[in-house]
């Protein structure tokens, strides 16, 4: 069966410091896979996406970048952290293919910018 | 660009009453997802509907697709405890060939023992 692992669960991190999160899917080849962010009590904002290595697509204009380096690791960065950048952070995959099938979310990281 | 509205934002229910949501698109959609958000969790896929008045049900818990695709509701019944969170719709647009899922904002359900 396929699984899917984000880390870490929680994250504190100060302004201005940079960002790396990770997210790795087993049981499954070449997945769509996807970054969300979720405000509190609010829905859920597509970030990045990818259809395959090395082939990333950008939903909205921030100081953050994804990358792909291998089949089944997504990983989220940022070189410098805005107080903005808070909030819950969700990795998903889906099966390859028509932008249809159900996607299947990691537990997310909440990351906090003091 | 294409949207989805959910209603309502919040609803609050007496443990056995009735519950139901609407999702209302802008445009036609190709298909449409519903998912449940537990407090503190992540989204997780409850169903797909693609045919046009399409209905589809889990134990106490009713999807339908409008005839003209453009909007969905969930309904359940007796609600109890278990199924407090957020409940979100996302449906995929037919524009274009970059379809990706429309994401409505939920609405978050409490449901008093």
């Amino acid at each position: 069966s396929q699984t899917i692992h984000q880390w870490p669960a929680t994250l504190v991190q100060p302004v201005g410091s940079p960002l790396s999160l990770e997210c790795t899917v087993e049981g499954t080849s070449n997945p769509n896979l996807y970054w969300y962010r979720q405000a509190a009590g609010r829905g859920l904002q597509l970030l990045f996406y990818s259809v395959g290595i090395g082939q990333i697509s950008s939903e909205v204009p921030q100081n953050l970048s994804a990358s792909r380096p291998q089949d089944r690791q997504f990983i989220l960065s940022s070189k410098k952290l805005l107080l903005s950048d808070s909030g819950f952070y969700l990795c998903a995959w889906s099966v390859p293919g028509p932008y249809n099938q159900p996607q299947h979310f990691g537990d997310g990281t909440r990351l906090s910018i003091l | 660009g294409q949207q989805v509205m959910q209603i309502p934002q919040y609803q609050h229910v007496q443990e056995g009453e009735d519950f139901t949501t609407y999702c209302n698109s802008s445009t036609t959609l190709s298909n449409i997802q519903w998912y449940k958000q537990r407090p503190g969790g992540h989204p997780v896929f409850l169903i797909q509907l693609v045919k046009s008045g399409e209905v589809k049900k889990q134990k106490r818990l009713t999807f339908q697709f409008g005839e003209a695709k453009k909007n969905s509701s969930l309904h359940i019944t007796a609600t109890q405890t278990t199924d407090v969170g957020t409940y979100f719709c996302a449906g995929l647009g037919n524009a274009g060939n970059n379809r990706k899922l429309i994401w409505g904002l939920g609405t978050s359900l409490g449901v008093n023992p």
